[in-house]
């Protein structure tokens, strides 16, 4: 598996700033996407990062509210946009890569950035 | 009906003990299924996938699916206190292609 870094690992913001956080992977991967994990719940896709063209969000996400960059096959960024509490969560990235012992395409998670909005 | 389906737990083991872990899905065209360990404050880890009907084992873990039933289990042999966690279920969805996930049950194994 890769090795995949988040920035920052935790963060305290206030209302109606802009997050941005950034992961990296230590391979080229084509598959990077972004998770939210709510307190208590289980993890949400927010979007698939393309690279070279806009992200494909999935229902109940826009670009304007979560903005995702991905200019080459090692790194993408998340901006969570004017904050308000309920966006409190932990965000994670992850790529999808095959498993080192088959053809299967697994996803593997980076460590995630713990978001608390006040 | 959730695409997939866990039930939250707790589910309390003793030492030494199999855990059994059981998961559901709704769409019949799912092919791929894993199973993710999640250690509070941490992010979630791959134990094991399977796509093929039947038994996978890796070490104490043991996978099982049953497509016709679209039921898939996760077995823990010799449970250690250090298995606690909370385990998620995830399946690729067979009209999206997607990665969905199971709310995950907690496991607990008491010493």
């Amino acid at each position: 598996s890769a090795v995949i870094s988040q920035k920052p690992s935790r963060d305290i913001c206030q209302r109606g700033t802009s997050l941005t956080i950034q992961c990296q992977v230590d391979s080229q991967v084509t598959m990077m996407f972004w998770y939210r994990q709510q307190p208590g719940q289980s993890l949400t896709l927010i979007a698939t990062a393309n690279q070279g063209s806009e992200a494909t969000y999935e229902s109940g996400f826009v670009i304007d509210k979560f903005p995702i960059s991905r200019p080459n096959l090692t790194f993408s960024t998340l901006t969570v946009s004017n904050m308000s509490p309920e966006d409190s969560s932990i965000y994670l990235c992850s790529v999808e890569m095959a498993s080192g012992r088959s053809s299967q395409e697994t996803q593997y998670f980076g460590p995630g950035t713990r978001l608390l909005v006040l | 009906q959730k695409e997939v389906e866990q039930n939250s737990g707790p589910l309390s083991v003793p030492e030494g003990a199999i855990a059994s872990l059981n998961c559901t899905y709704s769409d019949r065209g799912s092919q791929s299924f894993f199973w993710y360990r999640q250690y509070s404050g941490k992010s979630p880890e791959l134990i094991m996938f399977i796509y093929s009907n039947g038994d996978k084992e890796d070490g104490r873990f043991t996978a099982q699916l049953n497509k016709a039933s679209q039921y898939v289990s996760l077995l823990i042999r010799d449970s250690q206190p250090s298995d606690s966690a909370t385990y998620l279920c995830a399946v690729i969805l067979g009209n999206t292609g997607k990665l969905i996930f199971g709310q995950g049950t907690t496991l607990q194994v008491k010493p």
